[in-house]
């Protein structure tokens, strides 16, 4: 079983509609989580930063981490075509020099 | 204006042929990290670096090499060895310690195709 566990989609929705993407992951020690959005042959560009548990809101995303149930995930509203990329969710323990652990990435695109 | 840069954006190799990969960064990161990416198989790490003149293995190191002689710097070569080296390759650097120590920033990526 991988660390982390992420749907590769594809996933397609509408114009305007709200994303739901989301991550699993089985190590507790887990403490740090990042969303990246990857445009194709582009590097990854960091969307959302959340420490421990709960949500953060920047615009139209909200990340949310529930570490009950070693499960984050990252919601976006309103979505645009502009929003169609792939999604990489993060993550790391406590202690500087621990590596990121990456989820395999969800493709989203949006249809105008 | 900092960042990172990666160069060539695009590279073609021979087989049996060694070729460097070229990284940048003007952030004053200490840590750098380089990352292959293939379809469906996400990021996985090759090398990274904490500090100048040290460096550490990643995931899939082997027919890989790298060197960190300043802190600005951390290119990787491609070996001869490396079996299937045809993928998207990419580096980054993280911020030192405080605030948002635990992520990482990217570069562009070169894209190495083997011939």
């Amino acid at each position: 079983q991988k660390e982390v566990e992420q749907d590769p989609g594809p996933l397609s929705v509408p114009e305007g509609a709200i994303v739901s993407l989301n991550c699993t992951y089985s190590n507790s020690a887990f403490q740090y989580f990042m969303w990246y959005r990857q445009y194709s042959r582009k590097g990854p560009e960091l969307l959302m930063y959340t420490y421990s548990s709960g949500n953060k809101e920047d615009g139209r995303f909200t990340a949310q981490v529930d570490k009950s149930s070693k499960y984050i995930s990252l919601f976006i509203r309103d979505s645009q075509p502009s929003d169609s990329a792939t999604y990489l969710c993060a993550m790391k323990g406590a202690g500087n020099n621990r590596k990121l652990i990456w989820g395999l990435g969800t493709s989203l695109a949006v249809n105008p | 204006d900092g960042g990172i840069t990666q160069s060539p954006k695009y590279l073609f190799r021979k087989e049996g042929q060694n070729v460097t990969l070229s990284c940048e960064q003007n952030l004053n990161h200490d840590a750098m990290y380089w990352y292959r990416q293939d379809p469906g198989q996400g990021l996985r790490l090759i090398y990274y670096s904490q500090i100048v003149n040290d460096f550490q293995k990643g995931d899939i190191a082997e027919g890989y090499s790298v060197s960190r002689e300043k802190k600005e710097s951390f290119p990787l070569t491609v070996t001869s060895a490396q079996k299937n080296p045809t993928a998207f390759y990419l580096c980054a650097s993280r911020p030192p310690t405080g605030g948002r120590a635990d992520t990482q920033y990217f570069g562009p990526g070169t894209r190495l195709t083997v011939l």
